[in-house]
């Protein structure tokens, strides 16, 4: 069945280092890669994506490119800030509706 | 416009209780969707329901777990009897349709002692 594995945690930074979690997948077909964020005391949000090879989501200055021949979809950020402290999950969502996750990865950011 | 919402934040029960989790979703959203963390694990996937209609239940892990969504709007998750392995937090998400984006709420965390 379709799979997401995800850089365990938990990862401490200092403000403006390089974060990069890593992302790889197991799935049938072209399936759509996703990052979620989960702020403290916040719900899921959905922080970038991409629906075929190649393409690169980037949001918020987090960028993560579709790898097919790799099967993965990394996550990175050139520099860092205290905000972006939260829980990060991988996810994929073949042709259907339902996603599935990665274990998540903390990430935690130092002044 | 309000987001996905679900009560309570925290819930801690007995082994052997019952506990009902209430989600919100968007107003208008006919896609619901439960699932769950269990462990500090992987998110997975428990049911999906379209209006009122159960569509897809293949994640639920047995059948103490009860989803309902009656009238379409809010859904329950009941958990009866509750085991310690139940512990984790249940999410709930919404979306427009079924291949859209899904609203995640901010979770319930089920404590079973």
């Amino acid at each position: 069945g379709d799979s997401v594995t995800q850089m365990e945690g938990p990862v401490t930074l200092s403000e403006e280092a390089f974060l990069t979690i890593n992302c790889t997948y197991t799935a049938t077909g072209y399936p759509s890669l996703f990052w979620y964020v989960q702020y403290p005391g916040e719900g899921l949000q959905l922080l970038l994506k991409a629906t075929k090879a190649d393409d690169k989501g980037s949001n918020k200055g987090f960028e993560a490119t579709y790898r097919k021949e790799t099967t993965s979809f990394h996550l990175e950020k050139g520099s860092v800030q205290v905000s972006d402290s939260a829980v990060y999950f991988c996810a994929l969502r073949p042709n259907d509706y339902k996603l599935s996750f990665g274990a998540g990865t903390t990430v935690t950011v130092r002044a | 416009e309000a987001g996905v919402t679900q009560f309570p934040s925290h819930s801690v029960i007995e082994k052997g209780q019952t506990v009902t989790l209430r989600c919100d979703p968007i107003s208008g959203h006919d896609n619901l969707y439960w699932y769950r963390r269990v462990m500090g694990k992987e998110i997975k996937f428990l049911l999906h329901f379209v209006k009122e209609s159960k569509q897809d239940e293949s994640g639920m892990p047995n059948n103490r777990f009860l989803a309902e969504r009656t009238g379409g709007t809010y859904s329950t998750l009941k958990v009866q009897p509750a085991e310690l392995e139940d512990s984790g937090v249940y999410f709930c998400a919404s979306s427009q349709d079924s291949t859209g984006k899904q609203f995640f709420g901010p979770g319930t965390r089920l404590t079973v002692l």
